[in-house]
């Protein structure tokens, strides 16, 4: 099993440009999170699926962030315009509906300058 | 709002001693409790959990204590061992799958 798959590991953007971040979950797993990690507020919720349907974005920022899972296999997170403070670690996570956790994906680290 | 606290950044314990980290939490619904390890450059990983009609629970040299009364979560690690350095979080389920993160604690055991 080759685990939850982000890419890219890193990324470094102009403020103003659209970024987007990949995400493969686990073969099986039906729901996928999106979280991101700062100093200030540790790990954070954006959103999650629960078979590939957006259930809480209750924690995406703001407008200019947005997520799709099109497919069992695929999700991204995009930021469109970006800016310096949405530099972070984007982690990507699944799960099964009978598991308490989650497996993380190695994540993405944003630069925006 | 921060549900779940983790109010010590950082944390340096000796080789060989007991390392306690702690959390505490704000919302009662709360109904799981996990703890997740984190090295460099990697995504967290499970490390231990917890239902929150338990107290204790153990795993090898891990264990983690639930005060339901005083919302509070501690995991003990003994002996600690170098290897062991790195970020700890403590998460907390509430509804469907939701985990809600603490902003964790960087423990460095040295030799």
């Amino acid at each position: 099993d080759a685990g939850v798959i982000q890419s890219p590991r890193h990324e470094v953007t102009e403020m103003g440009q659209e970024v987007t971040l990949r995400c493969k979950p686990i073969s099986g797993h039906n729901s996928l999170f999106w979280y991101r990690q700062t100093m200030m507020r540790g790990l954070e919720l954006l959103i999650y699926f629960n078979n590939n349907v957006p259930i809480d974005d209750s924690g995406m920022p703001e407008d200019r962030f947005s997520a799709k899972m099109p497919n069992a296999s695929f999700s991204t997170l995009k930021i469109q315009p970006s800016e310096p403070r949405d530099s972070a670690v984007y982690f990507c996570a699944s799960s099964k509906d009978t598991d308490y956790g989650y497996t993380f994906g190695s994540g993405t680290r944003l630069t925006v300058v | 709002d921060q549900q779940v606290k983790q109010n010590s950044p950082s944390l340096s314990v000796q080789e060989g001693r007991i390392s306690i980290l702690n959390c505490d939490y704000t919302n009662s619904m709360f109904d799981y409790f996990l703890w997740y390890k984190k090295y460099p450059a990697e995504g967290p990983t499970f490390l231990i959990s917890i239902s929150s009609i338990k107290d204790k629970n153990e795993d090898g040299r891990f264990t983690v204590f639930l005060n339901k009364s005083a919302k509070h979560l501690s995991l003990h690690i003994v002996p600690s061992q170098p290897g062991d350095s790195a970020v700890y979080f403590c998460a907390a389920r509430i509804g469907f799958q939701k985990l809600v993160f603490g902003t964790g604690t960087r423990l460095l055991v040295s030799p």
